[in-house]
């Protein structure tokens, strides 16, 4: 069965860090690009980063220079390492697998079901 | 960026046929892909290139585009159909950013 599973959330104070992970299972995770996408409370989905098969890294200006995505394919895994957290961080982090074809375009066909990130004192 | 314009609610009455829009830029570029969320759920790809459905979405799910607007059509929506639903696409600029939708919830009567 394809998976994935994220974990690591929990409360950070502002100015933290926290260290997401997603673990895949049922494919092979190397072969594909990965992202993560978050949600606050209420709110609509966020696109956070993507890495892809060469460690490629991508992000929006709202997480630049703060959140790190990576991946570890020896363990079929995804991190987000995520620095000088804000309240605004605050949300439901998802790891997602992205497909994609010259004729169906870009995708996220597997999604995790979500680890959630609280930034408060 | 680029940003992806949707209604922020619509109303079908059961059996009956909703479209759901989203407008951007990147659209002239890249197919929308479509994601159902249903509260305190993942979501989850109900349409992507074209009009493509992965293995599991009902056949009354379809895409359409044309210009800058992506379209998704619910034929005869059905009571489990009521959702928040979400058009995603890459971003134009050029810069392999991504960008989602600002979100449609979809009622169900």
């Amino acid at each position: 069965e394809v998976q994935l599973v994220e974990s690591g959330g929990g409360l950070v104070q502002p100015g933290g860090s926290l260290r997401l992970s997603c673990a895949a299972s049922g494919f092979t995770f190397s072969s594909y690009d990965m992202h993560w996408v978050r949600q606050a409370t209420g709110k609509g989905l966020e696109w956070v980063s993507a890495i892809g098969t060469a460690g490629d890294t991508y992000y929006p200006g709202s997480v630049k220079g703060r959140f790190t995505i990576s991946r570890e394919n020896a363990k079929n895994s995804l991190y987000l390492q995520m620095n000088s957290l804000r309240a605004g961080d605050t949300a439901v982090y998802y790891c997602a697998r992205e497909e994609y074809s010259s004729l169906r375009g870009y995708y996220m066909d597997v999604w995790g079901k979500g680890t959630t990130v609280t930034v408060s004192s | 960026s680029s940003e992806l314009t949707q209604d922020p609610a619509v109303s079908v009455a059961l059996g009956q046929t909703v479209r759901i829009t989203c407008q951007g830029d990147s659209l002239r570029s890249y197919y929308a892909s479509w994601y159902q969320q249903k509260p305190g759920q993942a979501p989850v790809l109900v349409i992507y290139g074209k009009n493509n459905r992965p293995s599991g979405i009902p056949d009354r799910f379809s895409g359409s585009s044309s210009g800058n607007t992506a379209s998704l059509t619910i034929t005869g929506a059905q009571a489990e159909d009521e959702a928040d639903y979400y058009c995603n696409s890459r971003d134009s600029s050029g810069n392999h950013l991504y960008v989602f939708g600002t979100g449609t919830k979809v009622t169900v009567l």
